[in-house]
């Protein structure tokens, strides 16, 4: 059963153009919303993250809006860089003790020059 | 500090041989993760721990057997190794959310996992 369902699972974006990465989920006990960027060879790493108290999360060219009706997330790369190119996890966990983080499948970002 | 360490990085195996993954981290946290990630299938978690001398089964336990003697050493072990167990494993850690870390992180009672480089086993 997957929990947290992300799309595309591949995506191919031009330089200079924004990159678009869907997340959603069913466990509405979810609370804590965390992208991790992995890049070849390396251990993903926590990029950023949001609580369902706000609709919206920026850091530098990275956001993540939070639609928490619709149970869905995304995260936003504007001015997409070669740089870039990664693969892109989103996650969601519960909070309070030990919760289980549960991870999207992936999406493998390619930004073209 | 070196955050996460794994070794080895690199393994070949044949079906049947017997290998232990040692992952380290020197952040203090209590809680120590193995995932598996292959093509398609994104993170999987095998087992984890929620402190010294304790270890749970995750979604893929099983073939794998794993040991937390020490709060900073998380061991994974493959008794007879199969080609299904081919992949890239993750060893991950997190503090608990009563750190103050946590509260600092503005992400009181959040999970942040922090993992290592990765060791990718071929069994053959």
């Amino acid at each position: 059963q997957q929990q947290v369902k992300q799309s595309p699972q591949s995506l191919i974006v031009q330089k200079g153009g924004i990159s678009i990465i869907n997340c959603a989920y069913e466990n509405t006990a979810f609370d804590y919303f965390p992208w991790y960027q992995q890049f070849p060879g390396k251990g993903p790493a926590l990029l950023i993250a949001i609580r369902p108290d706000v609709s919206e999360k920026k850091e530098g060219r990275f956001t993540i809006s939070f639609n928490k009706s619709a149970k869905q997330f995304s995260l936003h790369i504007m001015d997409s860089q070669p740089g870039d190119s990664a693969t892109y996890f989103c996650a969601a966990s519960a909070s309070g003790g030990y919760q289980k983080v549960t991870f999207g499948i992936g999406t493998k970002l390619q930004v073209i020059p | 500090n070196a955050g996460v360490t794994q070794t080895p990085k690199f393994r070949v195996l044949k079906t049947g041989q017997s290998m232990t993954l040692l992952c380290a981290q020197d952040m203090n946290h209590e809680y120590m993760y193995w995932y598996r990630q292959d093509p398609g299938m994104g993170l999987r978690l095998i087992h984890y721990s929620v402190g010294e001398g304790t270890t749970a089964k995750g979604e893929v336990p099983d073939g794998y057997n794993v040991s937390r003697l020490k709060k900073q050493n998380f061991l994974l072990g493959l008794e007879s190794a199969a080609p299904s167990q081919t992949s890239v494993y993750f060893c991950a850690s997190s503090y608990s959310f009563i750190s103050p870390f946590a509260r600092d992180s503005g992400f009181a009672g959040a999970n942040v996992l922090t993992f290592g480089a990765g060791s990718r086993l071929t069994v053959l």
